[in-house]
């Protein structure tokens, strides 16, 4: 069974610009979550989506969305990138979302220059 | 903000040697996860437990919670140069908005010396 993939592993981009990142999850899972992880902050949770809905959303800002489709595969985006969104971002997926187990993708790697 | 506190923030032992790190959360939780990081990669899942469980097994792995001291540990026996990594736990909630995402701390750096 395939693990949950995400693309692109890594990129870099221009303050100013923006970045679409996308994810598939395991097969069969409708919960779909996503992470940023830096140094300085850690692991942060920025929203989690179930059947295309967003049920929980995080601490960032606006510019920060995301969406899910009808086959789960989820999507961020981050429009007029800063310096300090060069992070690894963390997606992530599980059956339900709640109770269970959850299982994260190697991450996308994103530089802002 | 960070739920979990692991500790130590870094550990180094000798191959063979057991690894214990513990992990305290400030709210209930319904379960509690513990995930491994190797530098750069994504995080692999070690194992879950729940909140009205107190310890599980899971090969190597042992982890155990007390809710009323809303503390946990994962321990790691025999350590290989393989277990080289940080060790995270998170806790899943279901309260205050809580709910569907999970809460980290920050992490134990665990190396382990061949």
């Amino acid at each position: 069974k395939a693990g949950v993939t995400q693309t692109p592993r890594y990129l870099i981009k221009t303050r100013g610009q923006q970045v679409t990142l996308s994810c598939s999850p395991i097969s069969g899972h409708r919960s779909v979550s996503w992470y940023q992880q830096t140094p300085g902050q850690g692991l942060q949770f920025l929203f989690e989506y179930f059947s295309e809905t967003q049920r929980n959303k995080g601490n960032f800002p606006g510019r920060f969305s995301g969406r899910q489709f009808s086959n789960s595969r989820s999507e961020m985006n981050v429009s007029t990138l800063e310096l300090g969104d060069s992070a690894l971002y963390l997606c992530a997926s599980s059956l339900v979302g709640d109770g269970n187990t959850i299982y994260f993708g190697e991450g996308s790697w994103l530089t802002v220059v | 903000s960070q739920q979990g506190e692991e500790d130590p923030q870094a550990l180094s032992i000798q191959e063979g040697e057991n690894a214990t790190m513990n992990c305290s959360y400030k709210t209930s939780i319904n379960n509690l996860q513990w995930y491994r990081q190797n530098s750069g990669r994504g995080l692999v899942h070690l194992i879950l437990i729940r909140s009205n469980e107190r310890e599980k097994h899971s090969g190597r792995l042992r982890v155990t919670l007390d809710t009323s001291k809303k503390s946990s540990s994962l321990l790691i026996t025999a350590s290989r140069a393989a277990d080289t990594a940080s060790y995270f736990c998170a806790t899943e909630s279901n309260s205050g908005g809580s709910n569907y995402k999970l809460t980290f701390g920050k992490g134990t750096l665990l190396t382990v010396n061949p």
